[in-house]
């Protein structure tokens, strides 16, 4: 099993281009999620998905669009990059019990992504 | 306030020594805890999840205080390669999503 995966690993952007994130789980997970990471910010949910075909906003939403058309992939999508949007970008999956017990995130080894 | 909130740190410890850090979580509808381990510049990893009655792993135990609303790690005979930065996470009932804390830095050296 991969686990999570994400592609790619690092970018470099000018300000106002766009870019799409994929992020793949091959370990049937219902959720999905995007995060940024930033020094002295935390993880910082950006949007998520409780299943194929839905999303929802995070705390920090604005500025990203999410799909997730299939299961397995997540898509993070950036329309008109800023260097407010530099940053660590990380995707997770997780299991959730019947009752909305959340079980462990599983992490994707991250983006690196630098908007000039 | 912060949802979860930790000391940053950073703990510097001698190999060997004990440490603790502590974690307040201010919802009190908060129904799943656990300590994440981040390694510099990887991803996050589930290092354990925390219980009410409170769990043991080996070199670490976990505990919850429901009542005063934290929740502790303690990590005995500390090795090099604890070093890290420690998260402590929450689950809020009925959400979907996951809180985490900005993280305790930990060093241990030799």
């Amino acid at each position: 099993n991969a686990g999570v995966t994400q592609t790619p690993k690092f970018r470099v952007l000018k300000t106002g281009q766009s870019m799409t994130l994929l992020c793949a789980q091959d370990m049937n997970h219902e959720y999905m999620y995007w995060y940024r990471q930033d020094p002295g910010m935390g993880l910082r949910l950006i949007h998520y998905s409780v299943g194929e075909g839905t999303t929802a906003k995070g705390e920090v939403p604005d500025g990203y669009n999410v799909s997730r058309l299939k299961k397995q992939n997540f898509l993070l999508g950036l329309e008109s990059a800023a260097p407010s949007q530099t940053s660590v970008y990380f995707c997770a999956s997780s299991y959730t019990t019947f009752d909305r017990f959340l079980d462990e995130q599983y992490f994707g080894p991250g983006t690196r992504l630098t908007v000039t | 306030r912060k949802e979860v909130e930790q000391d940053p740190g950073p703990f510097n410890v001698p190999e060997g020594a004990t440490v603790a850090f502590n974690c307040t979580y201010s919802n009190s509808a908060s129904q799943s805890f656990f300590w994440y381990r981040q390694d510099c510049r990887k991803e996050p990893k589930l290092l354990m999840s925390v219980y009410s009655s409170g769990n043991e792993d080996g070199r670490f135990t976990a505990q919850l205080n429901r009542a005063s609303q934290y929740i502790s790690l303690l990590i005995r005979d500390s090795k090099l390669s604890d070093s890290a930065t420690y998260l402590c996470v929450v689950n809020i009932l009925n959400t979907d999503k996951l809180i985490f804390g900005t993280g305790t830095r930990l060093q241990v050296f030799p």
